[in-house]
């Protein structure tokens, strides 16, 4: 089974800081996500990925394939970004084939 | 809009007692999930169900049941043989496009069950 570690489980920045948030994962996937955890605790998919890099408004999602590694960056950041970023990576194999990192908790202070 | 509705949001249970999670899609997803969060834990996979009358055990079923009649929905009941079902539930729905391909997930908004 795939392992998931997240960097840093715990990130206090002020606002207007480049935030950026790690995910390492030991054997090769076929897609990686990056979901967003509200304070009341519904997830919001922002990113699936397999290669390369996506951009969504402040928020940016890289995968760099051989180095099993991926990076969410969030720019301009902004007390409203607080939250837990969660990766999770897809090892194939069917509908439970998803791992979850245990997330990464971020405040953002005004 | 599409999405997922899960209820209740909040439930307690006596000790004893089964309790049953409802969970409900509008996006007409073939996959649907069921997940458990637990301070400081990774989400980790209850059942899933791929197709309509069908589901598959993950990696913590013990103690839960689930089916699977309408495409729709797919209830959770945490049965008395739970040993430790205080937790935070979360469903989750994906088109499945096959095994070697994941669809974008989607999520409800969590149920928190408490045992008393």
């Amino acid at each position: 089974k795939n392992e998931v570690e997240q960097s840093p489980q715990n990130l206090t920045a002020q606002e207007g800081e480049f935030i950026t948030i790690n995910c390492s994962y030991s054997v090769g996937i076929s897609a990686l996500h990056w979901l967003q955890q509200h304070p009341g605790g519904g997830i919001v998919s922002l990113f699936m990925l397999s290669s390369g890099k996506k951009k969504h408004g402040r928020l940016i999602a890289t995968i760099n394939i051989q180095e099993k590694h991926s990076s969410l960056h969030i720019t301009a950041s902004h007390p409203r970004d607080s939250a837990v970023y969660i990766c999770a990576v897809h090892s194939g194999g069917g509908a439970d084939g998803l791992t979850f990192g245990k997330g990464t908790h971020l405040i953002i202070q005004p | 809009d599409g999405g997922i509705t899960q209820s209740p949001k909040y439930l307690f249970r006596k000790e004893g007692q089964n309790v049953t999670l409802s969970c409900e899609q509008n996006l007409n997803h073939d996959a649907m999930y069921w997940y458990r969060q637990d301070p400081g834990q990774g989400l980790r996979l209850i059942y899933y169900s791929q197709i309509v009358n069908d589901f598959q055990k993950g990696d913590i079923a013990e103690g839960y049941s689930v089916s699977r009649e309408k495409k729709e929905s797919f209830p959770l009941t945490v049965t008395s043989a739970q040993k430790n079902p205080t937790a935070f539930y979360l469903c989750a729905s994906s088109l499945d496009r096959g095994r070697l391909k994941a669809g974008e997930l989607f999520f409800g908004e969590g149920s928190r069950l408490t045992v008393l």
